[in-house]
């Protein structure tokens, strides 16, 4: 079945380092990719997403580019803050999955340094 | 903006107890979903439900569990006869007709004791 798997945490990074986070997912069909963060105490947040091979998703300084090549999804961000400290889930999600569920990778915990 | 509310933010039972958990899901949306997260780890499916059945259940799903939508606006998830490892975050998430991503809610966490 499809799934995802992102590298293993936690992250720790000071302040206005440069971020990756590798993401690759194994899927049957075309799915859609996405990258959730969950702040403490927190729910679920879109951070963004792509729909098909080739397509960057951004969003707060945050960036991730389809590639259907290399099945990668790697989320990057080049100068992070305090503020980015959280728990980051790369997740897809297939139309042709029953039910159109999205699938998550097993997260990775960002910690960021002043 | 529209989103998807849980109730309760927190709620503590015995062992044994039936819990109900509450969603609003985003009004327009026709998928609904159910996933749990066990502390510090990954995010689980647990159900999605379509049309008025479920259309996919994961092996968590078993008899204890039920879903609902009992009105045109909430989505519920029953558990039966709670467990202590029925602890855990629920999060409800909702997606339109053709739409990509689920939108999720705060989550309800569940303690059991």
């Amino acid at each position: 079945g499809d799934s995802v798997t992102q590298m293993e945490g936690p992250v720790t990074l000071s302040e206005e380092a440069f971020l990756t986070i590798n993401c690759t997912y194994t899927a049957t069909g075309y799915p859609s990719l996405f990258w959730y963060v969950q702040y403490p105490g927190e729910g679920l947040q879109l951070l963004l997403k792509a729909t098909k091979a080739d397509d960057k998703g951004s969003n707060k300084g945050f960036e991730a580019t389809y590639r259907k090549e290399t099945t990668s999804f790697h989320l990057e961000k080049g100068s992070v803050q305090v503020s980015d400290s959280a728990v980051y889930f790369c997740a897809l999600s297939d139309r042709n999955t029953g039910g159109f569920k999205t699938i998550f990778g097993a997260g990775t915990r960002l910690f960021v340094k002043a | 903006e529209p989103e998807v509310t849980q109730t309760p933010s927190h709620q503590v039972t015995q062992m044994g107890q039936e819990v109900i958990l509450r969603c609003v899901p985003i009004s327009n949306h026709l998928y609904f979903y159910w996933y749990r997260q066990i502390l510090g780890q990954k995010v689980e499916f647990l159900v999605s439900f379509y049309n008025n059945e479920i259309s996919e259940k994961s092996e968590i799903f078993d008899d204890q569990f039920s879903v609902e939508r009992p009105d045109g606006s909430n989505f519920t998830l029953k558990i039966r006869s709670t467990k202590l490892e029925d602890s855990a975050m629920y999060f409800c998430a909702s997606r339109s007709e053709g739409g990509t991503e689920a939108f999720f809610g705060q989550g309800t966490r569940l303690t059991v004791v």
